[in-house]
């Protein structure tokens, strides 16, 4: 069975901090997402990789970056935390590729990030 | 952009009921279709996965139709059960694009009393 964890369930942070939430999973998999999940928005997608050092802005990119410097792990970074990314923050990996099978996605668990 | 619509947004229904969500998708040129379930406060669970050239899939008591052409597809529940409580997604990923990017519906959320 495809893997994807998430480095923690449930954070608080503070405002101004640097937040790094991970994400890693272990299919091998080349591309992999960050989305947050807000009521009434739905999922938005932050920041996408298919590869190693390879990144693409999503929807709603400001006020993060990303890093991926290993195939199984992707990594999304508040330099500055602010109230308005309290959220749910979702990771997601599938194979790449026309010979994948159709980039079936794979969800983590979950990251519920508290920015006071 | 492709747009991705789910109606309802909510459902109540005793146990034992049939029931049918709604998936609706603006650009036909997709290359697969997939539901998820999401349980409160969890991370979304792929339930079913149609490619673009099929036209159902069963799981279960899960079965998703594609009707590509329309830009529709259902997720049909048999016989309903209070476990099957949760919210339910579909996404769409377009096609020209092999990085495999989903386009999610707001979801409609299932509620099956006893």
């Amino acid at each position: 069975d495809v893997k994807v964890t998430q480095s923690s369930r449930y954070l608080v942070k503070r405002t101004g901090e640097k937040v790094f939430l991970e994400c890693v999973q272990d299919m091998d998999h080349e591309n992999m997402f960050w989305y947050r999940q807000d009521p009434g928005l739905g999922l938005r997608l932050i920041y996408f990789s298919y590869d190693v050092k390879m990144k693409e802005k999503g929807d709603i990119p400001e006020g993060y970056s990303v890093s991926r410097e290993k195939k199984e792990r992707f990594s999304l970074i508040l330099e500055s935390a602010s109230t308005n990314q309290t959220s749910m923050y979702l990771c997601a990996s599938s194979l790449k590729g026309l010979a994948a099978p159709y980039n079936e996605q794979f969800f983590g668990p979950g990251t519920r990030l508290t920015v006071l | 952009k492709q747009e991705v619509t789910q109606i309802p947004a909510a459902l109540s229904v005793p146990e034992g009921e049939n029931l049918v969500l709604n998936c609706s998708f603006t650009d036909s040129a997709i290359y697969n279709l997939q539901w998820f379930r999401q349980d409160p406060g969890k991370g979304l669970t792929s339930l079913l996965l149609i490619q673009s050239s099929q036209r159902e899939q069963t799981s279960g008591r899960l079965n998703a139709s594609l009707d590509k052409s329309s830009g529709r597809s259902t997720l049909y529940i048999a016989a309903s059960q209070p476990g099957d409580s949760a919210t339910y997604l579909c996404a769409v990923s377009n096609r020209g694009s092999t990085l495999g990017r989903l386009y999610f519906g707001r979801g409609t959320q299932l509620t099956v009393w006893p």
